[in-house]
């Protein structure tokens, strides 16, 4: 299994608190990138990161911002938590986006009061 | 983008069965895997396949890259199989999903 541990699991928070969420990589890949899965909309992407320091928006990317500090870590930050950002979370990792394997963590499920 | 469609969207199947689940895809792609995601919610992988042929266990899969599609089979179901299985490919500069194939083994 890869390396890929997302914490927390699970969180419960009020509408406007700021919440991050953590995925950890033991890996050393170096292209991560941040989901989120929602009945009738499938998978997707909010943010990516090609290296450290070195990210971008996906098509879902209002609300949210992410930091990548070192290789193996990438966090995905709500600001100001909304209803609407009730979701599961999920962090996953490739070594080439070309024609890498890839590999999702367990998922973090956030729900916003 | 890169178009992916999954069908059939939803397959019942009695235990012991076999069925097929099929990934059609728009464009030329880099690559192409198979996903199971279990009714725990975990996204587990089953076959990374830009083209060829693979077998695991019960499981294969098929991918003809010059028709864009791809096939994956499973073989006397077993209740463990039930979930959502996605398919994901690589084409365009961008990583598409399928919207998946919900499978429901009933014993």
């Amino acid at each position: 299994d890869a390396g890929i541990t997302q914490s927390p699991r699970h969180k419960v928070t009020e509408t406007g608190t700021p919440v991050t969420l953590r995925c950890h990589q033991t890996e050393n890949h170096r292209y991560m990138y941040w989901y989120r899965q929602d009945p009738g909309h499938g998978l997707r992407l909010i943010h990516y990161s090609y290296g450290v320091k070195d990210t971008d928006k996906g098509e879902v990317s209002d609300g949210y911002s992410v930091s990548r500090s070192k290789t193996e870590d990438f966090l995905l930050t709500l600001e100001s938590a909304t209803s609407s950002q009730t979701s599961v979370y999920f962090c996953a990792i490739t070594a080439d986006r070309n024609t890498g394997e890839l590999f999702f963590g367990e998922g973090s499920r956030l729900t916003v009061l | 983008g890169i178009q992916v469609e999954q069908s059939p969207p939803d397959l019942i199947l009695q235990e012991g069965a076999n069925s097929t689940l099929r990934c059609n895809f728009s464009d030329s792609v880099n690559n192409l895997q198979w996903f199971h995601q279990n009714p725990w919610g975990q996204l587990i992988n089953l076959f990374y396949i830009p083209s060829g042929t693979k077998q695991n266990g019960r499981l294969s899969a098929t991918t003809v890259a010059t028709e864009r599609y791809s096939l994956l089979y499973i073989s006397s179901s077993q209740t463990t199989d039930s979930g959502v299985y996605f398919c994901a490919v690589y084409g365009n500069n961008r990583l598409a999903f399928g919207k998946g194939n919900q499978v429901v083994v009933i014993p």
